[in-house]
């Protein structure tokens, strides 16, 4: 199975920006990679996702190695709000179907 | 706008028992999944589905069981409670492709449940 590692956790200050970092060293071709973080007391929610080139939204940007086998996720000015746990995760395709296993992922702390 | 759905928001039962817990989503998503959450963990996938009819275990089945007769609803079934499975229960829904880049997860506001 694909796995995903992150560290623990990581400390930001406030308006700076903030590049969250994954190792996906087994990821296949078809693996898209995915973030979600998760609010205190909350459900996780959707950040940002990419297979091969780099993305950008409103809340995030995705820089995706060229070997695919990690990726960073950027937040550019990090707020107060944006204290969660971030999650880096790969939607593999299957014979069942799509899956996505979360890992263990990054506690991020935001001082203001 | 009523989303995807989970109750109870929080159940007390006690070792033996058996415990429902419901999801439900008005958007017709095709995939949807169950995790649990274990205090102070990441989630763990107990079982998914691709369509009606059509279920699959996740990472740690065991315990748990599942049907999926309506697209809409998405129930998990604890056969014979233990307290192991004390644990917030998140149920998501999506809609996938497997060409199509898209594929961001709605997650329910949780369901905790703990076994006595």
């Amino acid at each position: 199975d694909a796995k995903t590692t992150q560290p623990n956790s990581m400390e930001s200050n406030e308006e700076e920006p903030v590049h969250l970092p994954c190792n996906h060293s087994t990821i296949s071709g078809t693996d898209y990679i995915h973030w979600y973080r998760q609010l205190p007391s909350q459900g996780p929610e959707y950040v940002i996702h990419g297979l091969t080139s780099n993305v950008n939204n409103r809340m995030a940007s995705l820089a995706i190695a060229e070997d695919r086998k990690s990726s960073t996720l950027i937040l550019h000015r990090a707020t107060l709000r944006d204290a969660a746990v971030y999650y880096c995760i790969l939607r593999v395709t299957n014979n069942a179907g799509n899956m996505l296993t979360f890992g263990g992922g990054t506690r991020l702390m935001v001082k203001p | 706008d009523a989303g995807i759905t989970q109750s109870p928001r929080y159940k007390i039962t006690e070792t033996g028992r058996q415990v429902t817990l419901m999801c439900h989503q008005t958007w017709s998503h095709s995939y949807m999944f169950w995790y649990r959450q274990d205090l102070g963990h990441g989630l763990r996938l107990i079982y998914y589905s691709a369509a009606a009819d059509i279920t699959d275990k996740g990472e740690v089945p065991d315990g748990y069981v599942v049907s999926r007769s309506k697209t809409e609803n998405f129930p998990l079934t604890l056969e014979s409670a233990t307290r192991s499975q004390t644990s917030v229960y998140f149920c998501a829904s999506s809609v996938f492709g497997r060409s199509s880049g898209t594929g961001e997860l709605f997650f329910g506001e949780g369901s905790r449940l703990t076994v006595l």
